[in-house]
């Protein structure tokens, strides 16, 4: 099947300052990506969805200006959390999808991330 | 976006044939049934997708009724690396977004 990467796989940063998480479809385009977060023994949470050349479309409850999205090109989306909190750590994971011709969601490895 | 229940955590011996059950009252038209595996600090794993009847893969098989309303992913003859959170997705496929339940916690033991 399709592979989807995840850049860094862990990351370990300060209070105040900011990440930036790159999500890759590796063969092939992908229209749209999803970006989910997940606490330690809960399920995914769906933070938002990204799609080639527009702005991302956020879930209710998921602040925009911290939680920056861009999705610049067919086969990248960054997710950025700016100016990152303790609360803020969590296992983010990104998936893509095709476009309607597909109905599977391909996703990635998830970045694990710790803000001290 | 159609909600899907499934029982939280499941039990097995190695070798048995477990078979996990997902309600989705609300399913529309156009959604696809789709199963995942998650192992802890990995991404989820496509294992099986389909819209009606049977499914069979070389992992997995998915029944559907004709209704629709739920959906039953079996795994045959389990091992201990199948322990893991199953979740059942319901939707329109790959470039729509998908909301995730609780999955069902699946423990296989010795």
């Amino acid at each position: 099947g399709a592979v989807v990467s995840q850049h860094p796989s862990r990351v370990i940063c300060k209070s105040g300052t900011s990440v930036k998480i790159e999500c890759r479809s590796l063969d092939f385009q992908a229209t749209t990506m999803f970006w989910y977060r997940q606490f330690p023994k809960k399920s995914l949470m769906l933070m938002a969805t990204s799609n080639e050349g527009s702005k991302a479309t956020y879930e209710q409850g998921v602040e925009k200006d911290k939680f920056l999205i861009n999705h610049a090109s067919l086969t990248l989306s960054t997710l950025t959390v700016t100016s990152a909190h303790p609360e803020d750590s969590s296992f983010y994971i990104c998936s893509a999808g095709s476009g309607a011709s597909s109905y599977e969601q391909y996703f990635g490895p998830g970045t694990r991330l710790t803000v001290t | 976006l159609a909600k899907t229940t499934q029982p939280i955590s499941m039990d097995s011996y190695e070798g048995q044939e477990v078979n996990i059950t997902c309600s989705h009252n609300n399913i529309a038209t156009n959604d696809y049934i789709t199963w995942y595996q998650q192992f802890p600090s990995q991404g989820p794993r496509f294992i099986i997708q389909g819209y009606k009847t049977k499914v069979t893969n070389e992992v997995a098989s998915l029944f559907i009724p004709a209704d629709r309303k739920s959906s039953t992913l079996s795994l045959p003859r389990v091992s201990l690396s199948d322990t893991a959170v199953y979740y059942c997705l319901v939707g329109e496929g790959g470039g729509f977004k998908t909301i995730f339940g609780a999955g069902t916690r699946l423990f296989v033991k010795a």
